[in-house]
């Protein structure tokens, strides 16, 4: 079946490290996502690409990275930069404009 | 900024009653208006959408509504049923195919 799954589920971290967040999806989609979601708050975009090989910042990027060397891929980095990183993350990704958002079933990251 | 108020945050309804939840966006470009249904620990499900071309889009169940005028659309659930019960979030589509999402309203309906 096609979907869009995100891996690990739960995620742990200690202060001052990096960790990455796997995103695949097997849609044949374009354009990808990432999103952050905090409690009584709406998701948040933190990074997109639109196509392999490239991405853009979204409104909240500062303490993450991305990459797009695949189109099934789009890994996020959370840096020790990130000042809050304890939330709730969501991958997604589009076939093409004016479509909405299939949704990873996201990765709760909880810094210890 | 540009955004999307969802109202209200919380609603309880009882079983077969209609539950019916408001956005209103800013962004007079805005085009394209999904909503999604969140299961606790589960990413957001595609429900329902409407395009800024009509005025109202039905799926048994589930109906969006949408004034263009008032820049303002509603999700509609009748005959309401437990496994209804989830956060639905409400997007106005953005420039870039991003979408500005509402903050989600929490819906419980009681057996």
């Amino acid at each position: 079946d096609g979907g869009i799954t995100q891996s690990p589920k739960y995620l742990f971290r200690k202060e001052g490290q990096n960790v990455t967040l796997s995103c695949e999806q097997n849609l044949n989609h374009d354009a990808m996502y990432w999103y952050r979601q905090d409690p009584g708050q709406g998701l948040r975009l933190i990074y997109y690409s639109q196509i392999v090989n490239d991405f853009q910042k979204g409104d909240i990027a500062e303490g993450y990275s991305v990459s797009r060397e695949k189109k099934e891929s789009f890994p996020l980095t959370v840096t020790s930069a990130q000042k809050n990183p304890t939330a709730f993350y969501l991958c997604a990704s589009s076939f093409e404009a004016n479509y909405g958002y299939t949704f990873g079933s996201g990765t709760r990251l909880t810094v210890v | 900024g540009e955004n999307v108020e969802q109202h209200p945050s919380t609603l309880s309804v009882q079983e077969g009653d209609s539950a019916v939840i408001k956005c209103t966006y800013s962004d007079s470009a805005s085009n394209y208006f999904p909503w999604y249904k969140q299961e606790l620990g589960k990413g957001p499900q595609l429900i329902i959408d409407i395009r800024s071309n009509v005025g109202e889009k039905k799926d048994q169940r589930i109906a969006v509504t949408l004034n263009k005028t008032a820049k303002h659309f509603s999700l509609h659930i009748t005959e309401t049923q437990p496994e209804d019960s989830a956060v639905y979030f409400c997007a106005a589509k953005r420039a870039g195919n991003q979408f500005y999402f509402g903050t989600g309203t929490s819906l419980t309906v009681i057996p």
